[in-house]
């Protein structure tokens, strides 16, 4: 099993959808999870935290579960500039970073 | 922007060459860390950088190695390059070792 593993892509939503990503970690010991946004050609950029069971930053949520290893990114009411790529992140021995492979969004008018 | 400045931004070397990419890291920050990103792909962790000392490697063999400066500025050197060391290197750095790390726009190498 991939230590990091996300939904395959990519998803193409209308404007104003809601979409949402899933992300599944093989370290049981993991505390704290990252996502992290690309955009085409740039470099990653951190978008959420999340330590405990979950956060919500204004149109996205978080969510972690614990016992089934997954972590979960909700976007509402989508916005064509939410168009990118989206990296799940789980740090491996505190310093190193372990990524998926992202998943692209494309929200079209 | 985030502060971390990387230089150059695009290379085109040839297989058995050798690179240097450099890395400016954002004021205060003492921990340096190098990705790997190859197309379609997520990052992949190269090594790591606090105070001087390598304290973190991934799974990249010895001719990739790195160094960091009392000012904390980095290197990456990569020795006999092959077709597959094509791919966006990213710098990123932080305070210690659990703060945010904040990237750069990355050096993007391409062998041929």
């Amino acid at each position: 099993r991939k230590e990091v593993e996300q939904d395959p892509g990519p998803f193409n939503v209308p404007e104003g959808a809601t979409v949402a990503f899933n992300c599944t970690y093989s370290n049981s010991a993991s505390q704290s999870f990252f996502w992290y946004r690309q955009d085409c050609r740039k470099e990653p950029k951190l978008l959420m935290s999340v330590y405990s069971s979950g956060n919500e930053d204004g149109r996205f949520t978080a969510q972690l579960n614990r016992a089934s290893q997954y972590i979960s990114l909700l976007i509402r009411d989508s916005k064509l500039s939410d168009s990118a790529t989206y990296l799940c992140v789980v740090p491996n021995s505190g310093y190193a970073l372990n990524f998926g492979k992202g998943t692209s969004l494309l929200v079209t008018p | 922007e985030t502060g971390v400045t990387q230089s150059p931004t695009h290379l085109i070397k040839t297989r058995g060459q050798q690179v240097t990419l450099r890395c400016s890291s954002q004021s205060g920050h003492n921990t340096v860390s190098w990705y790997q990103q190859a197309l379609g792909q997520g990052p992949q962790f190269i090594f790591q950088y606090y105070r001087e000392e390598e304290n973190g490697r991934g799974n990249f063999p010895p001719r990739f190695s790195g160094l960091q400066f009392p000012n904390y500025s980095s290197e990456l050197n990569v020795n006999a390059l092959e077709l597959d060391d094509s791919a966006l290197y990213l710098c990123a750095s932080r305070v210690g070792y659990t703060g945010e790390l904040f990237f750069g726009e990355g050096s993007r190498l391409t062998v041929l």
